[in-house]
């Protein structure tokens, strides 16, 4: 069965500084998706960035970018210049392709609350 | 376009209660799911739908029940409210069932049970 692991609980940060929050998945299937998902203190889920298995290159969007390393089975996300605006729960969540007996739609990891110090 | 849109924010319900959780989305996805978020843990998929008429079990589909007549409705139903459903729902949708489609997120709904 899948898996995503997020080993780190909690992280402090002061702003404008970088910030690697690490993500590790477990899954024997060639097709995946790895996506991270923001969950600030309002409670909704806001998607941030997406990697294909397939793709070569890392993938970016604005300050978040995806450093995959496909041999470690790793997807962390890297911020840089933090704000005070990223203090948030970070998700990690990965998507198969459809399989049966319910392993559908996404895993996630258990988070990591990253805050942001001024 | 609103998005992925849930109706209560918040509930508060006695045990044996029943109800009913709206999600709706305006973006034409045919999947669309839901997931609770327990504290100290990621989301767990409840049910999902790949189209209209067309329902399924996720990892956690014990006292819920689901329904999809069109494309862009997918209420939960809680048949008897334990506390063991206190919890926040998620509802979720994306364009397919791909490895590659992302899921976007309605802002939730808080339960809480009695």
């Amino acid at each position: 069965a899948q898996k995503i692991t997020q080993t780190q609980p909690g992280m402090f940060v002061q702003e404008k500084e970088a910030v690697t929050l690490d993500c590790t998945y477990d899954t024997s299937d060639p097709s995946y998706g790895l996506f991270w998902y923001k969950q600030p203190s309002s409670g909704e889920m806001i998607f941030l960035i997406y990697q294909g298995s397939y793709d070569q290159q890392n993938a970016t969007e604005g300050r978040y970018s995806l450093n995959f390393q496909k041999a470690r089975k790793s997807a962390n996300l890297v911020i840089s210049a933090s704000q005070l605006g990223d203090s948030a729960m970070y998700f990690c969540a990965m998507r198969l392709a459809y399989s049966g007996g319910g392993a559908d739609g996404l895993t996630f990891g258990k988070g990591t609350h990253l805050i942001i110090q001024p | 376009n609103a998005g992925v849109t849930q109706t209560p924010k918040f509930q508060v319900l006695k045990t044996g209660q029943s109800m009913t959780l709206q999600c709706a989305q305006d973006m034409n996805h045919e999947y669309m799911s839901w997931y609770r978020q327990d504290p100290g843990m990621g989301l767990r998929l409840i049910h999902y739908s790949v189209g209209a008429g067309i329902t399924d079990q996720g990892e956690v589909p014990n006292g819920y029940n689901v329904s999809r007549s069109t494309t862009e409705d997918f209420p939960l139903r809680l048949l008897s409210a334990a506390p063991s459903q206190t919890s926040v729902y998620f509802c979720a949708s994306s364009y397919g069932r791909g490895w590659g489609d992302t899921q976007y997120f309605g802002p939730g709904t808080r339960l809480t049970v009695l």
